[in-house]
Formats: structure tokens, C-alpha cells, sequence
């Protein structure tokens, strides 16, 4: 069964870090792109990072540019998400998710909550 | 950057009716435009895909049409887990992909 979970969410304080992962399973992880999306609570969906699948290119929104860095370990079928630096605008429910053959996502995780409050 | 405008904010429709969702572009997207369900405390699911080919495993009932700027989603007629919020996200000019504010599917 083909499956992505996110872990690694919690309380942290302005301008502190956290580390998200992502856990694939059930296909071939390094064929795919796989993004960052969250959603910030009752608001909608809101493009954060996304990754090859070879590692070799990635791109940020500007909201996160230079605070977040994206990374993964195909070897380990796991996604990752440095947050530095981070605001209370970053509290939001972060997905992982894969790309179809488009720019669509056709696989979810069911999220990890990051709250950033002092 | 494309901003997405979903209307209405919310429907109210009776189960086994028609519900009919709309979804408009700030500028011209082709076909490059998908839709997704959320229900509560869930993922969202995608359900369509350039703009109007359902997604592995959803129902016919499920249909989108549309291209260019303007892009509708019809449910032709409801069951009870269609109940939800749906999301449109465009993904023909970006950085940044795009996403709708959604629209809230309740019951009558």
C-alpha cells in the first residue's frame, strides 16, 4: 500500500527550529518529486518546497526561502524539512505529498502540526 | 502569481442533489488545474486532474470541466460522504502552484 508519514511536528518558540520527516512507502520513492504543502488553521492549502526525485533540484515559496531547507535520503525513502528561524505565521499542518505525472499530488500523508507560539 | 477564486464559499445542498462548485483563474491556466477533497482532521484526496480526468478510484459522479479561467466541478448527486471542502490548485505558471480558498460542501 502505497503510504507517506509525516512526523516530527510539535510547540516550538519564535525563532526556533524543528525537523520534519517524511516516511514513504509501498513504490519507488526516488522516481517521484515529492512537495511540501501546509495549511495554516481554517485557511487552505499553500505550496512550501518541493524536491526531485534525484535530489538535484529544489525551490521554495518566498514566504520560507532561506529559513527552510528541503532535503531527502532516497536510501532511507524518507523527506525532510529543516525549519529555522521560524514565525507564528508558520503554525500550519504540513503535508508531504507525491507528484502524479503533473504537478498534481496524488498521494497525501495525514500531516504533522507545527505551533509556533511563545 | 495565478490567483485562484473558488465561489460559493459555502453550498448547501440536499443529499442526492446536484452540486455544482466553480473555480476561476487571474489569468489563463489551460487545462493544468486539479481538484481536491478535504474532509476533517483528513488529507486532502485528489480528485481531478487536467481539469477534467477523474483520479484512480473516484466515482463518476465526481466531473470537471472547463479551461482557460474558468473551471467548474459537479457532483451529480450527493451521498452522504461527499460532504466536505474542495479545493482547486492550478499548476501551469508557477513557482508559486496555487491553490483556491475552497469551497465548504454541507447538507441542507
Amino acid at each position: 500500500q502505497e503510504q507517506l508519514v509525516e512526523s516530527g511536528g510539535g510547540l516550538v518558540r519564535p525563532g526556533g527550529s524543528l525537523r520534519l520527516s517524511c516516511a514513504a512507502s509501498g513504490f519507488t520513492f526516488s522516481d517521484y518529486y515529492i512537495i511540501w504543502i501546509r495549511q495554516a488553521p481554517g485557511t487552505g492549502l499553500e505550496w512550501v518546497s518541493h524536491i526531485s526525485g534525484r535530489n538535484d533540484y529544489t525551490n521554495y515559496a518566498d514566504s520560507v526561502r532561506g529559513r527552510f531547507t528541503i532535503s531527502r535520503d532516497n536510501a532511507k525513502n524518507s523527506l525532510y524539512l529543516q525549519m529555522n528561524s521560524l514565525r507564528a505565521e508558520d503554525t500550519a499542518v504540513y503535508y508531504c505529498a507525491r507528484r502524479g505525472v503533473n504537478w498534481y499530488f496524488d498521494l497525501w500523508g495525514r500531516g504533522t502540526l507545527v505551533t509556533v507560539s511563545s | 502569481e495565478v490567483v485562484m477564486t473558488q465561489s460559493p464559499a459555502t453550498l448547501s445542498v440536499s443529499p442526492g442533489e446536484r452540486a455544482t462548485l466553480s473555480c476561476r483563474a487571474s489569468q489563463s491556466v489551460s487545462i493544468n488545474l486539479a481538484w481536491y477533497q478535504q474532509k476533517p482532521g483528513q488529507a486532502p484526496r485528489l480528485l481531478i486532474y487536467g481539469a477534467s480526468a477523474r483520479a484512480s478510484g473516484i466515482p463518476a459522479r465526481f466531473s470537471g470541466s472547463g479551461s482557460g479561467t474558468e473551471f467548474t466541478l459537479s457532483i451529480s448527486s450527493l451521498q452522504s460522504e461527499d460532504f466536505a471542502v474542495y479545493y482547486c490548485q492550478q499548476y501551469h505558471n508557477w513557482p508559486p502552484l496555487t491553490f483556491g480558498g475552497g469551497t465548504k460542501v454541507e447538507i441542507k
